[in-house]
């Protein structure tokens, strides 16, 4: 597809039950990011891949979170036992080249609600 | 910690007014700060500065870097109402993008 390609678009799941989010990267792009925003909040940084693997997992708020990427294309973001503060939209979004500063293209992100 | 400030947090302004907005940012090893308009959804890319004092402009939309200050600023001219979304500054020192919270423009009729 032309762009970052996220789904579901949105998500709405119980507290407690595990969910998977999807990321498909423009064609090509080795660097995939996830991030989080809040309401009202800026984009909080969660993990990046280069290729499969994940230099950085720095950001990942608790170990229920977990993140892969196989084939150097498709990423997905699982969280086990969702708590209501993990609802949020989820983006996506990749990169030609990683490494800092290389414009990101970002997808239409994934609308958690946790209730 | 590297660290992304904006401000205002928020700005309302009429269509055909002049708005700047600011971001300033802390960091350990700066390459790049970059500029991205988001409305609904996907943020999208709207200017990456590296060198100081060099403008870059695209349309009513312009912005400058000041290395010595550790800021930048966007400048948008002539506003009209589709320019109404939340603009965010990001600062590229290191593997990823550190974000500010972002400034939400709204332009009024």
């Amino acid at each position: 597809g032309a762009g970052v390609s996220q789904s579901p678009s949105n998500k709405v799941t119980e507290k407690g039950k595990d969910v998977e989010l999807r990321c498909d990267p423009i064609s090509g792009h080795t660097a995939l990011y996830w991030y989080r925003q809040s309401l009202g909040q800026g984009l909080e940084f969660l993990i990046y891949f280069q290729g499969n693997s994940a230099p950085d997992k720095s950001g990942l708020p608790s170990d229920r979170f977990s993140a892969e990427r196989t084939g150097g294309s498709v990423s997905t973001l699982t969280i086990q036992r969702t708590q209501q503060e993990d609802s949020a939209v989820y983006l996506c979004a990749s990169s030609l080249v990683w490494g800092a500063g290389a414009p990101l293209h970002f997808g239409n992100g994934t609308r958690l609600t946790v209730t | 910690e590297d660290k992304v400030v904006q401000s205002p947090l928020s700005l309302v302004v009429h269509e055909g007014d002049t708005v700047t907005l600011n971001c300033s940012y802390e960091v350990t090893n700066f390459r790049s700060l970059l500029w991205y308009k988001q409305e609904k959804k996907a943020p999208t890319f709207l200017f990456m500065l590296t060198s100081s004092g060099i403008e870059k402009k695209s349309g009513r939309l312009s912005s400058i870097l000041d290395k010595k200050e550790l800021s930048s600023i966007l400048n948008i001219t002539a506003t009209q109402t589709g320019d109404s979304a939340i603009y965010l500054c990001a600062e590229g020192g290191s593997e990823k993008l550190v974000f500010g919270k972002g400034t939400k423009l709204t332009v009024n009729p």
